[in-house]
């Protein structure tokens, strides 16, 4: 079982859109989740971050997590074709500052 | 805070060459990152220093991959008698002690091609 879990899409919505974005991780001591987005050809960048149970919202974005679930998930709302970019969801393991990336999901909004 | 500088941005090489690359976090964070990326896939975690010591290399480097960070500054990743399969993009980060919320800033990488 791979230690961060994403489903690689693409996952396609239109414009307007809310778009929900998943991922399971295995480290049950796993205290803190980010969400990052990367642009083909780019670096990726911090959108979210999440350590307590529940939702987070940030503008049009909002994180959730279950940690008894082991569950991250970002919601994109009103999507734009400029959210069109592979996800990142990153864990941090317990123990260390080591923070394991999954292997990303592509989002295309569609105009 | 001119971010987190990655040189060079290409290095195209032949296969058993020595390749080094270095980066420069932001000036204030003592921990620095070194990731791996392939084309469709996350960063895949290589080492990490927080200042000068190196707290954690990943099981998965074979002892051709090395890395320093004197002084706390900047890093330098060394790649010895490169394979084709070290082709990929190689991103440095940076952060500063932080609890919950430590954030990691991200070079812009240094893609490889071994030929």
């Amino acid at each position: 079982q791979k230690e961060v879990e994403q489903n690689s899409g693409p996952l396609s919505v239109p414009e307007g859109a809310i778009a929900s974005l998943n991922c399971t991780y295995s480290d049950r001591g796993s205290q803190s989740f980010f969400w990052y987005r990367q642009y083909s050809g780019k670096s990726p960048e911090l959108i979210m971050f999440i350590y307590s149970n529940g939702d987070k919202e940030d503008g049009r974005f909002t994180a959730q997590l279950n940690k008894a679930s082991q569950y991250v998930s970002l919601l994109i709302r009103d999507s734009q074709p400029s959210d069109s970019a592979t996800y990142l969801c990153a864990v941090s393991t317990s123990g260390t500052y080591k923070y394991i990336f999954g292997t990303g999901t592509r989002l295309k909004v569609l105009a | 805070d001119t971010g987190v500088s990655q040189n060079p941005r290409h290095k195209i090489t032949k296969r058993g060459q020595n390749v080094t690359f270095r980066c420069d976090p932001i000036s204030e964070h003592n921990r620095l990152y070194w990731y791996r990326q392939t084309l469709g896939q996350g960063p895949e975690f290589l080492t990490y220093f927080q200042n000068e010591a190196q707290l954690e290399k990943s099981r998965l480097l074979s002892d051709r991959f090395s890395a320093e960070r004197p002084k706390g500054s900047f890093s330098t990743l060394e790649i010895q008698r490169t394979e084709q399969g070290d082709s990929a993009m190689y991103l440095c980060a940076s952060s500063v002690n932080g609890e919950l919320d430590e954030k990691l800033f991200f070079g812009s990488g240094t893609q490889l091609s071994v030929l």
